[in-house]
């Protein structure tokens, strides 16, 4: 059961641009929403996060928005550089869970210079 | 560098060999976290431990997973009897707490 859905599974943006990557869960009971960074042959690096209670955090260039009763919630990256170019995951855990981490099928994001 | 240390980095193996993988969690870091990713997907958990206790196991664990954590140190995965389906990346994540997770570099297994 896919819990968490992210979308779109890849994007193109030129230098400069917005990227947006989009995710829906299913489950309630998730506290923490986490972002991930992922380069090719390297593990998953913490970009941001927000926890339910609030609806958008920023942290320089990028952006979570987040919507509870729509159980979404998004990255915006701004002024998307070519060294963002990565594979991007949208996670969810819960306390009650024990903090396992569930991800989303990953947006694999490339910024043309 | 995280400070989650995994080796090895890269294994090849036949198929039907045993395969060990270790992980060295930051030091103060009581919850340690495996989780296996498959090229083109999102990593999916496998097990967790609280210190020296193994907490939950997926699913996807088979029986021919086996994972242990002595001592709340490092913690050591093994495959026996490894199949082509076993062929993925190996993650280890550590935090402290309910804090954030910090996740090793993975180890790359390959089964031919």
């Amino acid at each position: 059961q896919q819990q968490v859905k992210q979308s779109p599974q890849s994007l193109i943006v030129q230098k400069g641009g917005i990227s947006i990557i989009n995710c829906a869960y299913e489950n309630t009971a998730f506290d923490y929403f986490p972002w991930y960074q992922q380069f090719p042959g390297k593990g998953p690096a913490l970009l941001i996060a927000i926890r339910p209670d609030v609806s958008e955090k920023k942290e320089g260039r990028f952006t979570i928005s987040f919507n509870k009763s729509a159980k979404q919630f998004s990255l915006h990256i701004m002024d998307s550089q070519p060294g963002d170019s990565a594979t991007y995951f949208c996670a969810a855990r819960s306390k009650a869970a024990g903090n396992k981490l569930t991800f989303g099928g990953g947006t694999r994001v490339l910024v043309k210079p | 560098d995280t400070g989650v240390s995994q080796n090895p980095r890269h294994k090849i193996t036949k198929r039907g060999q045993n395969v060990t993988f270790r992980c060295d969690p930051i030091s103060e870091h009581n919850r340690l976290y495996w989780y296996r990713q498959t090229l083109g997907q999102g990593p999916e958990f496998l097990t967790y431990f609280q210190n020296e206790a193994q907490l939950e196991k997926s699913r996807l664990l088979s029986d021919r997973f086996s994972a242990e954590r002595p001592k709340g140190s490092f913690s050591t995965l093994e495959i026996q009897r490894t199949e082509q389906g076993d062929s993925a990346m190996y993650l280890c994540a550590s935090l402290l707490g309910f804090s954030e997770a910090f996740f090793g570099q993975g180890t790359r297994l390959t089964v031919v």
